[in-house]
Formats: structure tokens, sequence, C-alpha cells
């Protein structure tokens, strides 16, 4: 079946602009992960959605950074102003739920220039 | 979050069995130990998890040691495709978020 979609597979742009990361998750997965994986660092939680919950967004790094999920299914990233350390791989996960394995996506890698 | 401790590095020759260590001395009784790998430009992938038993799955093994304080994840017979990062993790029962530590990079020789 399919498997968690990330859309763009790579981003180029200018620092100070913004961008917009999506993720299609696994049909019938409640609960979807952001996480991001720098250059020489490990993978970093970001936020999580379960249900209608509110989402755990004690990783994002900054304000600049923000996330949706719509419906309970498709889910956007936002970064505004970017910065050039947020260049990262930028990976989905989801899940049937709570210590369900999670299912990742290949990620968005993000250049900022 | 408990911390997990992996080594840098590991290497297996095809078709060999491989035993990739974990220690996790504070672990909590509620703590879920779970087992990722990473492949060269891929998301992580789910291999195995476990809490107090030993597991099986068509990928792997899980033994964990009757204090808990250590694990380790069993590959009966490697193959070239098993190369990756593998990623140990606690994850606690009341919390969703992995928290991904540096883990072991396996190489598999032909």
């Amino acid at each position: 079946g399919a498997g968690v979609s990330q859309s763009p597979s790579n981003k180029v742009t200018e620092k100070g602009k913004d961008v917009e990361l999506r993720c299609d998750p696994i049909s019938g997965h409640t609960a979807l992960y952001w996480y991001r994986q720098s250059l020489g660092q490990g993978l970093e939680f970001l936020i999580y959605f379960q249900g209608n919950s509110a989402p755990d967004k004690s990783g994002l790094p900054s304000d600049r950074f923000s996330a949706e999920r719509t419906g309970g299914s498709v889910s956007t990233l936002t970064i505004q102003r970017t910065q050039q350390e947020d260049s990262a791989v930028y990976l989905c996960a989801s899940s049937y739920g709570t210590n369900q394995p999670q299912h990742f996506g290949d990620g968005t890698r993000l250049s900022i220039l | 979050d408990a911390k997990t401790t992996q080594p840098n590095s590991m290497e297996s020759n095809e078709e060999e069995p491989v035993h990739l260590p974990c220690n996790h001395s504070t672990i909590s009784g509620t703590d879920y130990i779970h087992w990722y790998r990473q492949l060269p430009s891929q998301g992580p992938e789910y291999v195995i998890h476990g809490l107090t038993s030993n597991v099986n799955n068509r990928m792997a093994s899980l033994a964990i040691a009757e204090d808990r304080k250590s694990s380790t994840l069993i590959l009966h017979r490697a193959t070239l495709r098993d190369a990756a990062v593998y990623y140990c993790i606690l994850q606690s029962y009341n919390t969703d978020k992995l928290i991904f530590g540096t883990g072991t990079r396996l190489q598999v020789f032909p």
C-alpha cells in the first residue's frame, strides 16, 4: 500500500523566504509527526499531532516554525523568514497511535541559499 | 528522557549474524525499547520493539536483558541491504515522540 508521501522532495530557496512542506500520511493513521535531520546532527523531533488533541509543539526551534494538520490527514510544515541554519532534511512520519511503529516518508531536503 | 548508548560503528560479512548492542541503564519501568534503521537517502524504518520479553519478527530479533538495562538487536543473516544506521530508542508509554541518538553505522561486506 501507499506509504507516507512528502512533497517536494527537494526545495531550494533564498534566505528570508517562506517555505511550505507537505506530508500525506498513511490512510487511517491518527498520529502524525515532523522531525528534521541536519548534516552532522541526529534526527530531531519537531511537532506531533494525535487525533483532535492539541499538538505537541515542544520541539519547534523558534516561532518561525509552525504546522497544521487539516481534517486529520494532510499536514503542512511552514517555515517563515528562512535562515541558513534551517537547511536540513525534514521528515514526516505517521502511526496508528501511541507506542505504535512510526512510518516515515523519505523527507524534503531543504536548502537555504 | 532516558538515554541509550550504542557503538558508533560495526562491521559484518554477508550471511553472518549481527548482534547490535544498546545500553540503557536509566530505563524506567514504562519505557519501551524501539529499534529503527535508516538506509542512505531514506527516512528511518521501523525494525522492532519490546518491553520486557524477547521479540521476533520477519526482520530481526530483540533480546532484552532481565534487568532491562541493555538490549541487543539480532540480524540473523546480514545482507548488503542491511547496511544502515541502527537507532536504539527508549519511548515512554505516555509520549509518542522518538528521541534519536547517534546510532550504530553497520557496514556489511560481501
